[in-house]
């Protein structure tokens, strides 16, 4: 079965530095969410990508956090610099479509960052 | 606006026992709704969903849900609990392809 991937699975770094993620969705899916998810609690959508073009990001704080998916297929969260404040797990999920409210979206592992 | 709250942060059950997660739903139209489970360190994976079809829906691993408009609930039950159940369980609701995550329960499983 198909599977979202991203790597790493785990990341440790000091504030004020740079980190990235990395996120390859489901072969054929067009959307793209990028979710934090802070520990004890449920995702937070950060970005929503259809095909290469953002079609949400006003939960994404644009003063240190950059997201792309230039060829439309896979996608890299970036962080920087990174503060205290950012450890959680970085979720991405794909679905085939968009706009339809019943369509399942499909979660990779996910990336937990600590920052020290 | 859609939102959803799961009532217990917190469930325990017994092996073999039966497991009932609650959560009810607030919407102004028929909602799409979806239970997540998440073990530990892992990512989510969708048990199942309800999109106005049949109001008791059958997800996997032995877990269904029944949708109840008049109560605005969709709680998750299983007949019987086992070990590899105790999990991280999520309520989620969604409006066009934006995903809302109630709070969590967690559900713990005693041999």
């Amino acid at each position: 079965e198909a599977e979202v991937a991203q790597s790493p699975r785990y990341k440790i770094t000091e504030k004020s530095q740079a980190v990235a993620f990395w996120c390859d969705p489901i072969s054929g899916h067009a959307t793209l969410y990028w979710y934090r998810q802070i520990l004890g609690q449920g995702p937070e959508l950060l970005v929503q990508f259809q095909d290469e073009s953002v079609v949400d990001d006003s939960q994404l704080p644009k003063d240190r956090f950059s997201a792309e998916r230039l060829k439309g297929v896979d996608s890299t969260l970036k962080i920087q610099p990174a503060e205290l404040g950012d450890s959680a797990m970085y979720l991405c999920a794909s679905s085939l479509l968009t706009g339809l409210r019943e369509e399942t979206q499909y979660f990779g592992p996910g990336t937990r960052l600590l920052v020290l | 606006a859609q939102s959803v709250t799961q009532l217990d942060s917190h469930v325990s059950v017994s092996e073999g026992t039966p497991v009932l997660l609650r959560c009810n739903y607030s919407s102004s139209y028929s909602p799409s709704l979806f239970w997540y489970v998440q073990h530990p360190n892992k990512g989510l994976q969708l048990l199942l969903k309800y999109t106005s079809a049949a109001t008791l829906v059958k997800g996997i691993n032995g877990f269904e849900a029944e949708f109840k408009k008049s109560e605005t609930s969709f709680h998750l039950t299983k007949p019987s609990a086992h070990m590899s159940d105790a999990a991280e369980y999520f309520c989620v609701t969604s409006s066009g392809n934006m995903l809302t995550f109630g709070g969590g329960t967690r559900l713990m499983v005693k041999p």
